[in-house]
């Protein structure tokens, strides 16, 4: 079965500082993989995906992934956060034979002043 | 374009009282998804349908839970008799699958207090 695993619960950051929110999969074969956030009180909305080819993803509101399928993982990156950007952070991951997803935990994006 | 629909955004009920959860999918995708999101287990995949057909119903938590598509726009997900424990925010998502997994656009949740 597929799995993520978000390596961080809690990531506080000043704003316009750059953030990585780690992701690491599991999977025994090709996979898909997403990000979502999901700000509060709301649904998740899809940031970025990652099916194949290039293995860097750019995503929306600035943020880009990058697969390594090496290291197995799928960090997500931003050069400069804004305090809008404060949400819960999901990565997920999907085999090539069911469209369902599976979640990590999530990651708690707090961008301050 | 109306995103995914669900329908009561809020609900409390007591204990042994039965639950129906309604979601509306984007016209045109033919793949349906429930899931549960919790403090303690975080988001969990209840069940989905792909062309109103049952595909995986593995994480529907025991019979007091079951759900519905009769039709392309239209799902229902019941928990009877409820319990406390199924106090969660259930968020019903939809796609279009063709082959490779396609983005799924999540509805605004329902959440849902059994006391």
């Amino acid at each position: 079965a597929q799995s993520v695993t978000q390596l961080d619960s809690q990531v506080p950051v000043f704003e316009e500082a750059p953030v990585e929110l780690r992701c690491n999969y599991s999977s025994s074969v090709s996979v898909y993989l997403f990000w979502y956030v999901q700000y509060p009180n709301q649904g998740l909305q899809l940031l970025l995906k990652y099916l194949s080819g290039s293995t860097l993803v750019k995503g929306i509101n600035g943020f880009e992934a990058e697969f390594n399928k090496s290291q197995t993982s799928f960090h997500l990156r931003k050069p400069s956060v804004h305090i809008s950007d404060t949400a819960e952070y999901f990565c997920a991951v999907s085999g090539v034979l069911r469209d369902a997803l599976n979640f990590g935990k999530g990651t708690s994006l707090l961008v301050t002043p | 374009d109306a995103g995914v629909i669900q329908s009561p955004r809020h609900e409390v009920t007591e204990m042994g009282q039965e639950v129906t959860l309604r979601c509306k999918p984007i016209s045109g995708h033919n793949s349906l998804f429930w899931y549960r999101q919790t403090m303690m287990r975080g988001l969990e995949l209840l069940i989905y349908f792909n062309n109103n057909v049952p595909i995986d119903d593995s994480g529907m938590p025991e019979d007091r839970f079951s759900a519905k598509m009769p039709n392309a726009s239209f799902s229902t997900l019941k928990i009877q008799p409820s319990e406390p424990r199924d106090s969660a925010v259930y968020f019903c998502a939809s796609s279009l699958s063709s082959g490779t997994p396609a983005a799924q656009y999540f509805g605004p949740g329902t959440r849902l207090l059994v006391l």
